[in-house]
């Protein structure tokens, strides 16, 4: 399959549960990213992996963790969450040349996280 | 600090009329911008990006410096361009695409 994929689509999970979201891309590209979406307020970049190193951690709590295992998958483990924590996470690839992003990014269709 | 402004949550036209979504910046450097857009049921994608200066399915940008806007127009609206847009600031420093809010265009028949 072409493209960034997300799975699974949809997850609700309780406070004190360990998830995991799964993202795989096969566009060949080296840099992956996790951002929120959440009601009313910007994307927010959450994790930047380029060549499986990460090169930005944007303030985000520890009860996020991000895997990176190869250059075309990346995980978010998710662990002991808030409800406010609630959003639309989606995955994007995009190529990195010298570190320098084209700006030109390739979105999942996302992960509908609810905490309950 | 950089920042990506779009006032409008909401533009709703008719058909055939002219839109123009709102987008300004706050970049110290020199910026590089992008339009993003989201049609129903579609993942996030890249519509136009200023250094391109093309018009992408009938639509333009032109990045106004003295305004600090990125402005996106279409002259003629169409209901298939009813879709969430984003506009977005690339800071090189840092290799972060900053994105706004959003602007929901509707086109009405």
């Amino acid at each position: 399959e072409t493209g960034v994929t997300q799975t699974p689509r949809h997850l609700v999970m309780g406070m004190t549960n360990k998830k995991s979201l799964k993202c795989e891309q096969h566009l060949g590209h080296n840099a992956m990213y996790w951002y929120k979406q959440s009601a009313k307020k910007p994307l927010e970049l959450m994790f930047v992996y380029n060549f499986k190193e990460q090169t930005e951690n944007n303030s985000v709590p520890s009860r996020f963790s991000p895997e990176c295992p190869n250059s075309s998958h990346l995980f978010l483990h998710l662990h002991t969450l808030q409800p406010e924590d609630s959003a639309l996470y989606l995955c994007a690839s995009s190529l990195s040349s010298g570190g320098a992003n084209t700006g030109e990014l390739f979105f999942g269709e996302g992960s509908r996280l609810t905490v309950l | 600090a950089q920042r990506v402004t779009q006032p409008e949550k909401l533009l709703s036209v008719f058909k055939g009329a002219p839109v123009e979504l709102k987008c300004n910046y706050s970049y110290s450097g020199s910026p590089e911008l992008f339009w993003y857009v989201q049609y129903s049921r579609q993942r996030l994608q890249l519509l136009l990006r200023h250094i391109s200066r093309e018009s992408i399915k009938g639509f333009t940008a032109d990045l106004n410096k003295g305004e600090t806007s990125f402005h996106l127009k279409k002259p003629f609206a169409q209901e298939e361009d009813s879709a969430m847009y984003y506009c977005a600031l690339l800071n090189y420093n840092t290799d972060k695409l900053i994105f706004g809010t959003g602007t929901r265009l509707q086109v009405f028949p």
